[in-house]
């Protein structure tokens, strides 16, 4: 059963950056495309970009700007970058696998923005 | 930008069945976009129900299925259980491998 698990700092300051990791087990991260989802009451759910095992990336072209994503094989993990955070990036940030598929996904992690 | 459009609430009866649609402003939706439907319940992971239009996870209860309908994907919930009051999204797949969610229907089970 493949599992993820998202970590990181659950408050981060206006103007900085965002970082947050997804580790995989129970499967292998190859050969599969790897997703950042968002969600907030306000604006529901939103895709932030997919990574392939590669390093192929494809972002949301709305954030692009300020997103950059990488992965690291060995250690079964992928990773989340967003800079110069707003009260606006306030959300749980999710990782799954797929771009779709989104069979598999993370529990989740809140992430605040303080100003 | 392409946007994804849902009702916003539907009610239906305990054992009723209802329709929800998923709708694009560049035009018809079709197989080629591949709509997907989530479900989301407060403070649980979304729950992938639907992929590729109409194929259901092994999870998915059987009384879940997708179609298209008209110009629109459609996800048909039929003998409404009280547990599958939640939050619905579809998500559809555009040229580039934009991927776009839909703002969700909140469907009501009373």
């Amino acid at each position: 059963q493949v599992q993820l698990q998202e970590s990181g700092p659950g408050l981060v300051k206006a103007s900085e950056t965002l970082s947050l990791t997804c580790s995989v087990s129970g499967g292998s991260i190859s050969r599969h495309y790897w997703s950042w989802i968002r969600h907030s009451p306000e604006k529901g759910l939103e895709w932030i970009g997919y990574i392939y095992y590669t390093g192929i990336t494809n972002y949301n072209p709305s954030l692009k700007s300020r997103v950059t994503m990488s992965v690291d094989t060995p250690k079964s993990q992928f990773s989340l970058k967003l800079t110069s955070v707003t009260a606006a990036d306030t959300a749980v940030y999710y990782c799954a696998r797929g771009s779709p598929p989104l069979d598999y996904w993370g529990q989740g992690k809140l992430v605040t923005v303080t100003s | 930008q392409a946007v994804v459009t849902q009702e916003a609430s539907l009610t239906v009866s305990p054992g009723g069945t209802v329709t929800l649609t998923c709708g694009s402003n560049t035009g018809a939706v079709s197989g080629a976009h591949y709509p997907y439907w989530f479900q989301k319940k407060p403070g649980q992971a979304p729950r992938t129900l639907i992929y590729d239009t109409s194929n259901r996870h092994s999870w998915t209860p059987a009384r879940f299925s997708g179609s298209l309908l008209g110009d629109k994907a459609a996800l048909t919930l039929s003998g409404a259980q009280p547990e599958d009051e939640a939050d619905y999204y579809c998500l559809l797949s555009y040229n580039g491998g934009r991927v776009v969610f839909g703002g969700g229907t909140k469907l009501t089970v009373l």
